[in-house]
């Protein structure tokens, strides 16, 4: 089956410290990967996606490669700000499964100035 | 341009009433989503449209739930009977076509309160 394995929350970590979310996932086939983030009281938006194999998505200074070799697809930032503190969600979407977002179960972080 | 729009954006219900959960998707996007967020299963999946037909709806969680899409624009999910474990955010996407590359781009969500 298909599934999305992120690391458990919260993360909590000082103003201009280096990020590092993890997420793995299974899939049948070749799945696009994504990264979402909820920022407090507002919605889901996409922070970035890669849909091949060594793709880097990048998006606001954060960046994610597709691994295929290690099935997976970390999250990482150089220097975090407190507007950073959100819930992150790494997906999965692949054919078999009509196309919905396959989510991990999201991993909060706080950054603290 | 407008994003993908949700009403009620809150919805409190007693027990055992129906409800119904709207969804306004980007215009001309042709595929659309309905997502369930509780704190306790996290984001689940219930259905998806392509157009106005929903191949696929065993990712609701039962015969209480139904959703439809008309015009192949806005959608409406309904529970019937409520129960306290509805109680969730729903959230709708849509998407430009149906393909994993293609980006959701999700509405701000209806909290639904069962009491």
């Amino acid at each position: 089956g298909n599934s999305v394995t992120q690391m458990e929350g919260p993360v909590t970590l000082s103003e201009e410290a280096f990020l590092t979310i993890n997420c793995t996932y299974t899939a049948t086939g070749y799945p696009s990967l994504f990264w979402y983030v909820q920022y407090p009281g507002e919605g889901l938006q996409l922070l970035l996606k890669a849909t091949k194999a060594d793709d880097k998505g990048s998006n606001k200074g954060f960046e994610a490669t597709y691994r295929k070799e290690t099935t997976s697809f970390h999250l990482e930032k150089g220097s975090v700000q407190v507007s950073d503190s959100a819930v992150y969600f790494c997906a999965l979407s692949v054919l078999d499964s009509n196309y919905q977002l396959i989510w991990g179960a999201g991993t909060k972080l706080i950054i603290k100035p | 341009g407008a994003g993908v729009s949700q009403s009620p954006s809150n919805k409190v219900t007693e027990k055992g009433k129906d409800v119904e959960l709207r969804c306004d998707p980007i215009s001309g996007h042709t595929a659309l989503y309905w997502y369930r967020q509780s704190l306790g299963q996290g984001l689940e999946f219930l259905i998806y449209f392509q157009g106005n037909s929903a191949p696929d709806k065993s990712g609701l969680p039962s015969d209480r739930f139904s959703a439809e899409r008309t015009g192949g624009s806005v959608s409406t999910l309904t529970i019937q009977r409520t129960q306290q474990e509805d109680s969730a955010v729903y959230l709708c996407a849509s998407s430009l076509a149906l393909g994993q590359t293609y980006e959701q781009y999700f509405g701000p969500g209806t909290r639904l309160t069962v009491t």
